[in-house]
């Protein structure tokens, strides 16, 4: 257990779907991170938040969209996804924003889009 | 664009050899962390690196950092079961944000 919750933990869903995943921390930190994990390339940083503000945004088609009402949660939403899109999808909370505190990840939401 | 390779992809070791993974940036890092991932897990903070030449040990593991800070270097000693997973470094840049590397999957074989 990290203090860091994921949900749900698998997903599967059609190219037309509409779906949104969840990200939870309990350690009260204030930068939160999605990152995508797929079988042939290394951990891709997604978007990340400071203080509820998006400060990063690494070139991610607009069908993945992200929102964080508050410093304790994140949520990608997805829609219209494409086959390759399938993959790890895995949350992280660091103390603050930047390359030197620890980031604790979640579990992650392994999505399958069919 | 900014990054980070680590070398083998892949290392397959008897238990009780020793075991190293590489890390190389193409831009001089602020910092680097290494971050371990059992088989179906998520990654686990081990350690950071901040100083240019620093080395640090956690028991059989062995951490360094380059004297020109673009490289980083972890050393297993008699590997374990228990070692088996996927390693990667992660390096900061202009300690804005971590890259992660390519990582490298470690099997022991018993």
């Amino acid at each position: 257990e990290t203090g860091v919750t994921q949900t749900p933990r698998h997903l599967v869903m059609g190219m037309t779907n509409k779906k949104s995943l969840k990200c939870e921390q309990h350690l009260g930190h204030n930068a939160m991170y999605w990152y995508k994990q797929s079988a042939k390339k290394p951990l891709e940083l997604m978007f990340v938040y400071s203080l509820e503000e998006r400060v990063e945004n690494n070139s991610v088609p607009s069908r993945f969209s992200p929102e964080c009402p508050n410093s304790s949660h994140l949520f990608l939403h997805l829609h219209t996804l494409q086959p390759e899109d399938s993959a790890l999808y895995l949350c992280a909370s660091s103390q603050t924003g930047g390359s030197r505190t620890e980031a604790f990840f979640g579990q992650g939401t392994r999505l399958t889009v069919v | 664009g900014q990054q980070v390779m680590q070398i083998p992809q892949y290392q397959h070791v008897q238990e009780g050899e020793d075991f190293t993974t590489y890390c190389n940036s193409s831009t001089t890092l602020s910092n680097i962390q290494w971050y371990k991932q059992r088989p179906g897990g998520h990654p686990v903070f081990l350690i950071q690196l901040v100083k240019s030449g620093e080395v640090k040990k956690q028991k059989r593991l062995t951490f360094q950092f380059g004297e020109a800070k673009k490289n980083s270097s972890l050393h297993i000693t008699a590997t374990q079961t228990t070692d088996v997973g996927t390693y990667f470094c992660a390096g900061g840049h202009n300690t804005d944000k971590l890259i992660f590397g390519t990582g490298t999957r470690l099997q022991v074989f018993p």
